[in-house]
């Protein structure tokens, strides 16, 4: 089975904090995504990597920026917390071609006070 | 861009009876379509995807979804809802570099 594993499920940090959120995939998938979910608004994607060192900006980017060193890695910083990224932020990964599914990890609900 | 609409963001059965959950998509080319559920305090896990090979297609937990092009449509349906069947149901269409454009979610309630 695929396993996407997030670092925390549970995260509090003061507005003004750099916050970073780590994301591991053991199934050599290609393409990495982090998406923030809120009610009512569904899943939002704010960027995506198809290859080490690449990365896309999705539909939210702001405020957002990503690393990916390593293919198994893909991290989310938040470069200067504020509370409106108070959110539960969830990654997943997928191989190469439009018609490949998307695993997710179990997610991290980040409160940002 | 491509785009998905779930009607209902609740909806409402009892144990034993018919779950349909709908979902039409916005395309201009065929489309690559998913359903996925997602558990309370968990992630999403896929239940079907839709590839173009059949267009009816089986999923885990008993679900189904069919593919009908003149309707833009890719509708989820089980044909007896247990006590577990209780979550979020997200459709999702793909576009390019394998991402996902999600609809809001549908959230199933099941009554005993």
């Amino acid at each position: 089975d695929v396993k996407v594993t997030q670092s925390s499920r549970y995260l509090v940090k003061r507005t003004g904090e750099k916050v970073f959120l780590e994301c591991v995939q053991d199934m050599d998938h290609e393409n990495m995504f982090w998406y923030r979910q809120d009610p009512g608004l569904g899943l939002r994607l704010i960027y995506f990597s198809y290859d080490v060192k690449m990365k896309e900006k999705g539909d939210i980017p702001e405020g957002y920026s990503v690393s990916r060193e390593k293919k198994e890695r893909f991290s989310l910083i938040l470069e200067s917390a504020s509370t409106n990224q108070t959110s539960m932020y969830l990654c997943a990964s997928g191989g190469a071609g439009t018609n490949q599914p998307q695993h997710f990890g179990d997610g991290t609900r980040l409160s940002i006070l | 861009a491509q785009s998905v609409t779930q009607l209902g963001s609740h909806v409402s059965v009892s144990e034993g009876a018919l779950v349909l959950l709908r979902c039409n998509y916005s395309s201009s080319v065929p489309p690559y379509l998913f359903w996925y559920v997602q558990y309370p305090n968990q992630g999403l896990q896929l239940l079907l995807k839709y590839t173009s090979a059949a267009t009816l297609v089986k999923g885990i937990n008993g679900f189904e979804a069919e593919f009908k092009k003149s309707e833009t449509s890719f509708h989820l349906t089980k044909p007896s809802a247990h006590m577990s069947d209780a979550a979020e149901y997200f459709c999702a269409v793909s576009e390019r570099y394998s991402t996902l454009t999600f609809g809001k979610g549908t959230m199933l309630l099941v009554s005993p």
